[in-house]
């Protein structure tokens, strides 16, 4: 049964680097039919795609998040990274990690996801 | 504000029926597949309905999807207290290339 699991930090100052990390078990990230994302929730409210990877390292980015989000990927370690770079209080969140199949490079849903974890920011 | 637009909650009595709708364009809803997410209380969402009609293993077929156009719909039929969660769709946007998700509706089981 795949699984995934987010580990971070769970506060964050305003203007630092939110950095968290996905782990795979029971399946292979590696996979060729598979992006693997980041998906956040802010308090209350509804979801947000803020980016996928392949295992390749092609990369889908949210427009509104590009410039600040760097996901990487390292297949060693089955594990996916999310870097969000000059956070401010509207970043907190719960990020959930997420694997989301692939066709001809669209992606079509999340299938499975992380339990979440709880990110804030705040001085 | 999403590019995916739908009715911010619905409600029935247990036992009826429920459609929760979600509007797009055909660079998003029009030419890419769809998904349903439920989302409990205080829990991860859950793949309910993907490629626009079909369910993952374990998910009762009182949950369906369809797809017309550029818009989808969501029905779920017997409704139980159980529920009772938000519920999003999602898809690819060709345009934007990126993944993006209604703003979710709540189902409220009278």
């Amino acid at each position: 049964q795949l699984q995934l699991q987010e580990s971070g930090p769970g506060l964050v100052k305003p203007s630092e680097t939110l950095s968290l990390t996905c782990t795979v078990s029971g399946g292979s990230i590696s996979s060729s039919s598979y992006y693997w994302g980041w998906i956040r929730q802010p308090p209350g409210k509804g979801l947000e795609w803020i980016g996928s990877i392949y295992y390749s390292g092609s990369t889908y980015y949210n427009p509104s998040l590009k410039s600040r989000v760097t996901i990487s990927v390292d297949t060693s370690k089955n594990q996916f990274s999310l870097k969000l770079s000059s956070v401010i209080v509207a970043d907190t969140a719960v990020y959930y990690c997420a694997r989301l199949p692939r066709v001809f490079g669209v992606l079509k849903s999340s299938d499975y996801w992380g339990q979440g974890t709880l990110v804030t920011v705040s001085s | 504000q999403s590019v995916l637009t739908r009715p911010p909650s619905v409600s029935a009595a247990p036992g009826q029926k429920v459609t929760i709708s979600c509007s797009g364009s055909s660079s998003n809803i029009g030419n890419n597949y769809v998904s349903w997410y439920q989302q409990l209380p205080g829990t991860a969402p859950k793949l309910l309905i993907y490629d626009n009609n079909k369910r993952p293993s374990g998910i009762p077929d009182r949950f369906s999807g369809s797809k017309s156009g550029t818009s989808a719909t969501l029905g779920i039929t017997g409704l139980q207290t159980g529920d009772e969660a938000d519920y999003y769709c999602g898809t690819w946007d060709s345009s934007l290339s990126a993944y993006v998700f209604g703003a979710g509706t709540k189902v409220t089981v009278l």
